[in-house]
This record gives C-alpha cells, sequence and structure tokens, in this order.
C-alpha cells in the first residue's frame, strides 16, 4: 500500500504567495523527503528532516514533521513561476536498529502551479 | 558531468520484445535504485544494489532483472515486456549509511505498443 498521501493534489497560486503541501503516512520513519520533478524530468532533491527533527529550513523552503501525527508539510514561501512542479513527499522506513533502510516510498505528489 | 545518466531517453518497443535500459553514476555512490513511474505519477520502488550486492527486491515480475556489474552501474533488462510496462524508468544513486538523499536520473520513457 501506498506509504505518502499528500494534499491537496493539486495547487494553483499566483507569484508571491506562499504554498503549503502536506504528506501523511503511516509507519515508523528514519527521516522524510522532499523532491521535486519539473514535467518530463527526474527529481530533484529539495530537503530532508529527520524523525527525531521537528522543523527544517533551507532557502525559501521550510519542512515540520509531526511523528505523533505521522505527518509533514512543506511551505514554499514567496513563489515564483519557477516553482511550478510536482512535488513528492517520500519516507525512508527506520530498520529494527533505526536506520535507513534506503527504501524511499513515496506519495503521489502535488501538482503546483504558480502564475507569472 | 552528469551525476546520473540513463540511456536510452526513449524506449518504443512491441509487446514481447526484450529490452535493456542502462544507467551509471559517476558520484562514486555505492547504492542504486530502479524506481517506475506510472501514468498517474506514482513512483514506487523496484530494486536496489549496495556494492553489486541486490538489497531490495520488491514485488516485481521475474521478467525484470537487474544487473550491477561494478558500483557504477545498473541495468535493467526486460523480458517479454507487456502494455503494463509502459512506464518512465528512474535509476537513482545514494551513498549507503552516510547520505540518505537519493540522486535521480532523468528517466527513460518506455512504450509498449
Amino acid at each position: 500500500s501506498q506509504q505518502g498521501e499528500e494534499d491537496p493534489q493539486a495547487l494553483s497560486i499566483q507569484e508571491g504567495e506562499n504554498a503549503t503541501m502536506n504528506c501523511s503516512y503511516k509507519t515508523s520513519i528514519n527521516n522524510l523527503q522532499w523532491y521535486r520533478q519539473n514535467s518530463g524530468r527526474g527529481l530533484v532533491h529539495l530537503i530532508l528532516i529527520r524523525s527525531n527533527e521537528r522543523e527544517k529550513h533551507s532557502g525559501r523552503l521550510r519542512v515540520t514533521l509531526d511523528t505523533s501525527k505521522k505527518s509533514s508539510s512543506l511551505l514554499i514561501t514567496a513563489s515564483r513561476a519557477a516553482d511550478t512542479a510536482s512535488y513528492f513527499c517520500a519516507t525512508d522506513a527506520a530498520n529494527a536498529g533505526g536506520t535507513s533502510y534506503g527504501k524511499l516510498t513515496f506519495g503521489q505528489g502535488t501538482i503546483l502551479t504558480v502564475h507569472p | 558531468d552528469t551525476a546520473v545518466s540513463q540511456t536510452p531517453k526513449y524506449l518504443v518497443t512491441q509487446m514481447g520484445n526484450d529490452k535493456s535500459i542502462k544507467c551509471e553514476q559517476n558520484l562514486g555512490h555505492d547504492t542504486m535504485y530502479w524506481y517506475k513511474q506510472d501514468s498517474k505519477k506514482f513512483l514506487k520502488i523496484m530494486f536496489s544494489y549496495n556494492n553489486k550486492e541486490l538489497i531490495i527486491n520488491e514485488t516485481v515480475p521475474n521478467r525484470f532483472s537487474p544487473k550491477s556489474p561494478d558500483k557504477a552501474h545498473l541495468n535493467l533488462h526486460i523480458n517479454s515486456l507487456e502494455l503494463g510496462d509502459s512506464a518512465v524508468y528512474f535509476c537513482a544513486s545514494s551513498q549507503w549509511g552516510i547520505q540518505e538523499t537519493q540522486y535521480f536520473g532523468p528517466g527513460t520513457r518506455l512504450l509498449v505498443l
């Protein structure tokens, strides 16, 4: 079964606005990652947050993680037309030792459209 | 100087044929992966290799056979192609135990007619 569920499936905003995407998952994780995929291209890693972290920033990106609710959110501030892409969360399940299997389970993604 | 490269980029073939997709990474990573992305953009892991050893093998038909001649290469051979194999196949790599971030190739779009 699919681990990550993303919400909303599609988001359309104007340049300069903030975009928030949510991700929920089902099992214990070692970390959660966000990736971006431009149309017809491969995935690009954006940010990784570990299970013992609650919030992380990288440039205009802010990621939160709530392990009690098994959910994460990605906030893109001051969006630009170039941010138009699909955004995926991916969970890295923890093995018995609490480390990574290296097996990422992806959500179905949020399609973000930023209008100039 | 592409980090993770795949060939071919596009592959159009008939049902029943056998085809291979090649992947190479020059990042010095020791772990490589194959993912399949379907028409609804759902991305699912198929295989992963660490130091040429298979470590993840999801429920994939045995028509799919990965081969890792060395740490920098992971190829995917598909026998007796079926319509349902049409998808985009992504290769990725990472450094086991040090960095969980995976670096993805540009994808191979496979269309089975």
